[in-house]
């Protein structure tokens, strides 16, 4: 079945510094979507992608969409500390109606 | 805004009872699913429903699984006979559309203690 897969697991970053984290489908994708998940919280929604090679922003992050739509990334610039938490890639094949989320890449900032 | 809820935030249960977690998706939504997150890892799909019968549902998803809408308010997960590794965090969550899929908005999850 359909795997999604994120790295790095883990990143510990200084406050300032940039971040990436990249995810990985073993298929082709229809969508994908990013959640942002606080220590404790629940998943919150930050964007879905649609369209190859598709590149949305929102204010300090940059998500983008492989032109093969089997990979995406997520980037922030300057961290800051409520930047923290675990950032979740989840995403939708061709012929499934339901997402398959990837493990997430856990974000520290130390300020 | 508008916000999905759920009840208990934490319930705990003994091996082998029955357990019904119980979610308030957003009103005007018309697609709701099941997720659950085993401590420490990723999210995993259980059961997508919308129309009153389930669109899909995962391997996770067998027999001692159920999901209800008893009224126009509440959706329940039901767990008929619990096992130690049913333990984990269990969030609703809720769509406007479906096909294709809209921004998915979570509960703050129910916390399933099996002992």
């Amino acid at each position: 079945g359909q795997q999604v897969m994120q790295i790095p697991q883990y990143q510990h970053v200084q406050e300032g510094e940039d971040f990436t984290t990249y995810c990985n489908s073993s298929t082709t994708l229809s969508n994908i979507q990013w959640y942002k998940q606080r220590p404790g919280g629940h998943p919150v929604f930050l964007i879905q992608l649609v369209k190859s090679g598709e590149v949305k922003k929102q204010k300090r992050l940059t998500f983008q969409f492989g032109e093969a739509k089997k990979n995406s990334s997520l980037h922030i610039t300057a961290t800051q500390t409520t930047d923290v938490g675990t950032y979740f890639c989840a995403g939708l094949g061709n012929y499934g109606q339901n997402f398959v989320f990837g493990p997430g890449t856990r974000l520290s900032v130390l300020p | 805004e508008p916000e999905v809820t759920q009840t208990p935030s934490h319930q705990v249960t003994q091996m082998g009872q029955e357990v019904i977690l119980r979610c308030v998706p957003i009103s005007n939504h018309l697609y709701f699913y099941w997720y659950r997150q085993i401590l420490g890892q990723k999210v995993e799909f259980l059961v997508s429903f919308y129309n009153n019968e389930i669109s899909e549902k995962s391997e996770i998803f067998d027999d001692q699984f159920s999901v209800e809408r008893p009224d126009g308010s509440n959706f329940t997960l039901k767990i008929r006979s619990t096992k130690l590794e049913d333990s984990a965090m269990y969030f609703c969550a809720s769509s406007r559309v479906g096909n294709p899929v809209d921004e998915q908005y979570f509960g703050p999850g129910t916390r399933l203690t099996v002992t």
